[in-house]
């Protein structure tokens, strides 16, 4: 299985503040990568696929980057609503399988 | 605006068989772009990707689950199963119903997600 690990764990952001998150896989999988934003209590959304492509809808102060084993999830300019966990997703080969998360916490 | 329900029951005795059912509205389950999948999240082991089904009835399961899963989707009804047998403790967890896309793979629309308690 390929693992997808993630960092930091957590993170302490200010509103307007630029958030960076990373995701590493344990072997290379292109550009076959997800983001996912999750609030308490409800299923995640999906922000962005093929590691830099916006799902519609989403803002664009999220933007994503990577290929082959090192991706990156970017917040421009971090907003209340975007307090929440991050998950990405690895879309190479089967199981799939995700990151264990990313905090994204208020100062 | 696709929609996704999961039901079935919230409480599974150890050793038996939990089953979900996942109710798919606006859209069709016979959508030949998508996969339905099934996902569930838990404090120990995070996002688990449990298996995909297409319309068809075509199957992939995560081999970590595959001696116990089984999924079955009826078109006529526009709603996919789940079933897991012999249950433990460790499978205790939000179990989510999500639609995944054939070319990217990436779970686009998810059901709300229903808590499963393994009893023993």
């Amino acid at each position: 299985d390929i693992q997808m690990t993630q960092s930091p764990s957590s993170v302490s952001a200010s509103v307007g503040d630029r958030v960076t998150i990373s995701c590493r896989a344990s072997q290379g999988i292109s550009t076959y990568l997800g983001w996912y934003q999750q609030k308490p209590g409800r299923a995640p959304k999906l922000l962005i696929y093929a590691a830099s492509r916006l799902q519609g809808g989403v803002p664009s102060r999220f933007s994503g980057s990577g290929s082959g084993t090192d991706f990156t999830l970017t917040i421009s300019s971090l907003q209340p609503e975007d307090f929440a966990t991050y998950y990405c997703q690895q879309a190479n080969n089967f199981p799939l399988t995700f990151g264990g998360g990313t905090k994204v916490e208020i100062k | 605006q696709l929609h996704l329900q999961e039901s079935g029951p919230i409480l599974v005795m150890s050793s038996e068989t939990l089953s979900l059912t996942c109710t798919v509205s606006g859209g069709s389950i016979k959508d030949y772009h998508y996969f339905w999948v099934w996902i569930r999240q838990s404090p120990g082991k995070g996002l688990e990707w449990i298996g995909d089904i297409y319309y068809s009835g075509d199957t992939y399961y995560n081999p970590s689950l595959k001696s116990r899963v089984s999924m079955s989707v009826d078109t006529s009804k526009n709603h996919f199963s789940l079933r897991l047998s012999s249950v433990a403790a460790a499978d205790t967890a939000v179990y989510f119903c999500a639609r995944r896309t054939l070319d990217y793979f990436v779970f686009d629309f998810w059901g709300q997600g229903t808590r499963v308690t393994v009893s023993s």
